[in-house]
């Protein structure tokens, strides 16, 4: 089956710790995000990716880092210097000839930063 | 910059019609979409409209009217299932084709017996 992956589901870390969030897709999607959603609040975008070795900021990118070496993969890194890192993190993909525009999501990733 | 605007809650009673709007303020639009995410789940696509008028997908439709910078997501026959948060989202082009979403805060709607 195709889909999107993410693991694992709940994460928690101490505080100060960098900490990598997986995200795989086997649909042959060019385009890769990554949002950040927090309790009540709609979806955030962190970073984004159209092709293998580029990636862009999205409207929140500081304290995280992204790399996209395969095209099935795209992992987020939360560094220390995100001061807020506890949330819901969701990676999505996409087609870009897509006729509606639409993103397919993961399943997400709870992280909490103790 | 893009911002949108929809109701934070919204509660219907079980086979009823539900309609949740949506306003939005984008330098570029290209299109509107709506997406349903259940509670510590994954959003999942609903619909999209580029030009105005309905989009009709069983019981859900959704309607756009880009002179006025709104739309709406109609559900209608509601089930317990529907109950969940609702989203809608516009497309950005930066101008380098990235075809970003930028979503809104979100309509959480409770469907009750």
């Amino acid at each position: 089956d195709g889909g999107i992956t993410q693991s694992p589901k709940y994460l928690f870390r101490k505080e100060g710790q960098n900490v990598t969030l997986s995200c795989e897709q086997n649909l042959n999607h060019d385009a890769m995000y990554w949002y950040r959603q927090d309790p009540g609040q709609g979806l955030r975008l962190i970073y984004y990716s159209q092709i293998v070795n580029d990636f862009q900021k999205g409207d929140i990118a500081e304290g995280y880092s992204v790399s996209r070496e395969k095209k099935e993969s795209f992992p987020l890194t939360v560094t220390s210097a995100q001061k807020n890192p506890t949330a819901f993190y969701l990676c999505a993909s996409r087609e870009l000839a897509g006729k509606y525009n639409e993103q397919f999501f993961g399943p997400g990733t709870r992280l909490t930063v103790l | 910059g893009q911002s949108l605007e929809q109701p934070s809650e919204v509660t219907a009673v079980e086979g009823a019609i539900v309609q949740i709007n949506c306003t939005y303020q984008t330098s570029g639009f290209y299109g509107l979409s709506w997406y349903q995410q259940h509670d510590g789940g994954a959003p999942t696509f609903l619909s999209y409209n580029a030009l105005d008028g309905l989009e009709e997908t069983g019981r859900f439709s959704s309607f756009l009217s880009r002179s006025d910078s709104y739309g709406y997501l109609l559900l209608q026959e509601l089930q317990m299932k529907d109950s969940a948060s609702y989203f809608c989202a516009v497309r950005d082009d930066s101008g380098a084709g990235s075809y970003q979403l930028t979503f809104g805060k979100g309509t959480k709607l409770s469907v009750i017996p």
